[in-house]
């Protein structure tokens, strides 16, 4: 089945522990992208992936590290979290039409506390 | 900066009405995709529907269409016939004026569907 992963679903954690969260695709996908969702303000894009070692920053990247050492998997860091990290948190893939990334596939969302 | 805008942050429809969730965007290109997401209490990101820019008719999928005018840059969602299943939060999302190869959403719109 085609599809995106993402672990865990559900984390609490505490200020300052660095925490991953993964994201792995099955459909050889070059675009990965991060995206929060935080209530009133929609679904936005922390970091995206065009392809493996190539990453760059979306619209609120603060605070937060990626990686595309594999075409496949595409994981958040954490390095200190805080609780303005509060937040669901979603990864989406998709692959790259002629004008860029097309129909994303998403995985189920991971919420993520930070107290 | 998100560019695309959904001017309704709730809207309420009665069973078996239409109801039309409104949406505009930015981007200077002129080939390119939009698309329209469902996400229900499940939070599962679904698409409903996408429209090519270049083509004139409108897309259609079963009960939902889109009403495109591309020189007002505006996208707006059309559902017909309106189900309880209906009942969700939807995005609308376009390439980012800043990086049309990457894809951004709107605030979101909550339809409530009255039965």
């Amino acid at each position: 089945e085609a599809q995106v992963t993402q672990n865990p679903r559900y984390l609490i954690t505490v200020t300052g522990k660095k925490l991953t969260v993964t994201c792995s695709q099955n459909m050889n996908h070059e675009y990965m992208s991060w995206y929060r969702q935080d209530p009133g303000l929609g679904l936005r894009q922390i970091y995206y992936s065009m392809n493996v070692e190539v990453t760059d920053k979306g619209d609120v990247p603060e605070g937060y590290k990626v990686s595309r050492k594999e075409k496949r998997n595409f994981p958040l860091i954490l390095e200190s979290p805080s609780p303005n990290q509060t937040s669901l948190y979603f990864c989406a893939s998709s692959f790259i039409g002629r004008t860029g990334a097309n129909v994303l596939t998403f995985g189920a969302g991971s919420r993520l506390t930070v107290l | 900066a998100q560019t695309v805008t959904q001017s309704q942050p709730e809207m309420s429809v009665q069973e078996a009405e239409t109801v039309t969730l409104s949406c505009t965007y930015d981007t200077s290109e002129s080939d390119y995709y939009l698309f329209w997401y469902k996400q229900p209490p499940s939070r599962q990101m679904i698409l409903v529907i996408r429209q090519e820019a270049y083509k004139q008719q409108n897309a259609t999928e079963n009960r939902f269409s889109v009403n495109f005018q591309k020189a007002a840059k505006s996208f707006s969602l059309k559902i017909s016939d309106s189900q309880l299943g209906d009942a969700a939060m939807y995005f609308c999302a376009s390439p980012s004026p800043l990086r049309d190869d990457k894809i951004i959403f709107g605030k979101g719109t909550r339809l409530h569907i009255l039965p």
